[in-house]
């Protein structure tokens, strides 16, 4: 049974830096894509990026390449979305989503809110 | 980038209605186009890829339809649990989302 588990809430000041693991059980890592999409309050889906468990490579929006790094841990199954340079904007909840291929994401994880405040 | 525009962005529908979503691409995206379902708290649930591809499990009163620029989510006959927000997304040249439509009971 596939689980992608996220980490916890997060609470951190304009210009700290944020990083939200995504945990997977239940199937082989390596073999899939991971994306991470973020939703603000209230607003639409935004896509950040994704990583290639398998080789670690990676693709970023652009809007946001220079301040985000996806990273990945083989040997416990995890990725890592880290997010420099935090605003008020970068508010959202967070969601790590494994990529299935031409059919799209089958499993998300569970969301991990972000909040960014003085 | 790829600019994705849905539309509308909300409408109001009676169950047992069609309803008709559209989402228009900046550029020429081929088939690349999926349609996602979103409820309040929860994480989308994609309902259609390649633009008119069904997703396992998924109901037969979702359909999706064009390629190129134009791209229509149809929903034939309306269900209570249908009430959410759709999204369309492009994947031709990495993921855009269109902002989305809310669906809302009449």
């Amino acid at each position: 049974q596939v689980h992608l588990v996220q980490s916890g809430t997060e609470v951190k000041k304009p210009g700290a830096s944020v990083k939200v693991s995504c945990r997977a059980s239940g199937y082989t890592f390596s073999n899939y894509y991971m994306h991470w999409v973020r939703q603000a309050p209230g607003r639409g889906l935004e896509w950040m990026g994704i990583i290639n468990p398998n080789t670690s490579g990676t693709s970023y929006a652009q809007n946001l390449q220079d301040r985000l790094t996806m990273t990945r841990d083989t040997s416990t199954s995890i990725v890592y979305m880290e997010l420099s340079s935090l605003r008020s904007e970068d508010t959202a909840v967070y969601y790590c989503a494994r990529d299935l291929g031409a059919p799209g994401v089958d499993y998300w994880g569970q969301g991990t809110l972000v909040t960014v405040s003085s | 980038d790829i600019q994705m525009t849905q539309s509308p962005s909300s409408l109001s529908a009676s169950v047992g209605d069609r309803v008709t979503i559209t989402c228009r691409a900046s550029q020429n995206i081929d088939n690349q186009l999926y349609w996602y379902q979103q409820k309040p708290g929860k994480a989308p649930k994609v309902l259609i890829y390649a633009a008119s591809s069904l997703r396992s499990g998924v109901p037969s009163r979702f359909s999706g339809s064009g390629s190129g620029t134009d791209f229509t989510l149809t929903i034939s006959s309306l269900q209570p649990e249908d009430f959410a927000t759709y999204y369309c997304q492009q994947s031709y040249t990495s993921w855009t989302f269109g902002q989305g439509t809310r669906v809302e009971i009449k």
